[in-house]
């Protein structure tokens, strides 16, 4: 079945950097784009970053804009987030998520939102 | 950015209600449109996208509505499993793709 499974989660120093990895399994990894989506404590959801299926285009929301970076790996169908410069409001469960359309889908969009999710990392931010 | 408003922020039902969810795009999104649940500890689970469409395996009791920038989400007869929080997203335009504040939906 399709799954995302997150790692690298953990409590990190203001100013340090941490590395999140997603495994993907179950499906075409290569064919779809893939979002990182984050929680806060007892807060909403927020889409933080996406990357388009080959690695060609990456797209960020403002608060992480220049410090977060988005990778992938097809051959290994994992998907990363280098995160630097962390700040306590980046504490947070983060979550992958694939696209709901693959990049042969012929439409108006690029991206369609997440159909599938992984169960999420806690990354907390304090000194 | 797009904005996205939902009411009410939170309701309190009984099993077999009917309850209603309204989402409001700061701007028109179309129907480019999804609606997740989340229960406390989980992931979102997506429900229904393009503002209509009921995802594989979920149930009818389901329904989603509208286009342009309003919306509703409606549950016809609430069942103990609902209760969870509701989040609208647009997916119109990126960056970034927004997320409503979510309705919270818990016994009465």
């Amino acid at each position: 079945q399709v799954q995302l499974v997150e790692s690298g989660g953990g409590v990190v120093q203001p100013g340090r950097s941490l590395r999140l990895s997603c495994a993907a399994s179950g499906f075409t990894f290569s064919s779809y784009g893939m979002h990182w989506v984050r929680q806060a404590p007892g807060k909403g959801l927020e889409w933080a970053a996406v990357i388009s299926y080959d690695g060609s285009d990456k797209f960020y929301t403002d608060s992480v804009k220049g410090r977060f970076t988005i990778s992938r790996d097809n051959s290994k169908n994992m998907l990363y987030l280098q995160m630097n410069s962390l700040r306590a409001e980046d504490s947070a469960v983060y979550y992958c998520a694939k696209d709901r359309r693959n990049h042969l889908f012929r439409g108006a969009l690029n991206y369609y939102g997440m159909d599938v999710w992984g169960q999420g990392t806690t990354v907390t931010v304090s000194s | 950015d797009i904005q996205m408003t939902q009411s009410p922020s939170s309701l309190s039902a009984s099993v077999g209600d009917r309850v209603t969810i309204t989402c409001q795009a700061s701007q028109d999104i179309s129907n480019y449109l999804n609606w997740y649940q989340q229960k406390p500890g989980k992931a979102p689970k997506l429900l229904i996208y393009d503002a209509s469409t009921l995802e594989t395996g979920v149930p009818s009791r389901f329904s989603g509505s509208g286009s342009g920038t309003d919306f509703s989400f409606t549950i016809s007869s609430l069942q103990p499993e609902d209760f969870a929080t509701y989040y609208c997203q647009q997916y119109d335009t990126l960056p970034p793709l927004t997320f409503g504040p979510g309705t919270k939906v818990d016994i009465k």
